[in-house]
């Protein structure tokens, strides 16, 4: 069973640091892997999704990246901004199961 | 960018109320909805999966009398949440996939509260 642990479980930084965060699944048989943003009490906006086949991805100052072999993901957000905290998900699709799994999230706080 | 529409966006009823949660794909045909329930400070747990014009698949522990899906076109899922109590108070996510390998797509989710 896909298990998917996201670290750290919460993070706070000043405006303008380039920060980094962890994505880890179990089950390296992914379909592909998506970054999900969630603001308080809403719905998840899509970022980022790496299929498989693909190392990487990149939309403004989001950078993505995906290592199947050791099952492993993380998102870049450069030059961060107070309009960046929200909390972070990612999830992976597995083929097999035709779901995608959550990990538990990085709440993300970004200090004007 | 493709959109998924959820309604209602919050509900409060009295206990014993069954309540209906509509979800729709707004520009493209899903041939695959899902429902998720999301706990405070928690991440987002599978309800159960459903195809358009076949029953649903429930997640081990989901009620299938409790939670009713319907999936009656490419564009349209509901959930119907039936004599609800308190302990099904909850946040309701639903979310919609055109095809194998694409992106999912999330609606704004429904707030449940029963009193």
């Amino acid at each position: 069973k896909q298990e998917v642990t996201q670290i750290p479980a919460a993070l706070s930084v000043p405006e303008g640091e380039n920060l980094v965060l962890n994505c880890s699944f179990t089950d390296s048989a992914i379909y592909n892997l998506q970054w999900f943003r969630q603001d308080p009490g809403k719905g998840l906006t899509s970022l980022l999704l790496i299929q498989s086949s693909q190392r990487e991805q990149t939309s403004g100052r989001l950078n993505a990246s995906l290592d199947k072999s050791s099952g492993r993901s993380t998102l870049y957000i450069a030059a961060s901004q107070p309009g960046d905290s929200a909390t972070y998900l990612c999830a992976a699709y597995s083929g097999s199961a035709r779901q995608l799994t959550f990990g538990s999230g990085t709440q993300l706080t970004v200090l004007p | 960018g493709a959109v998924v529409s959820q309604h209602p966006s919050r509900v409060i009823c009295k206990s014993g109320t069954s309540v209906k949660i509509e979800c729709r794909s707004l520009d493209f045909q899903a041939t695959t909805m899902f429902w998720y329930r999301q706990f405070p400070k928690q991440s987002l747990m599978l309800m159960a999966t459903s195809n358009e014009g076949s029953k649903a698949t429930y997640e081990q522990g989901v009620e299938k009398d409790k939670f009713l899906i319907n999936h009656a076109s490419l564009t349209l899922s509901t959930l119907t949440v039936t004599s609800a109590h308190p302990e099904d108070s909850s946040f309701y996510i639903c979310s919609a996939i055109e095809g194998l390998g694409q992106p999912q797509h999330f609606g704004d989710g429904t707030r449940l509260s029963i009193l």
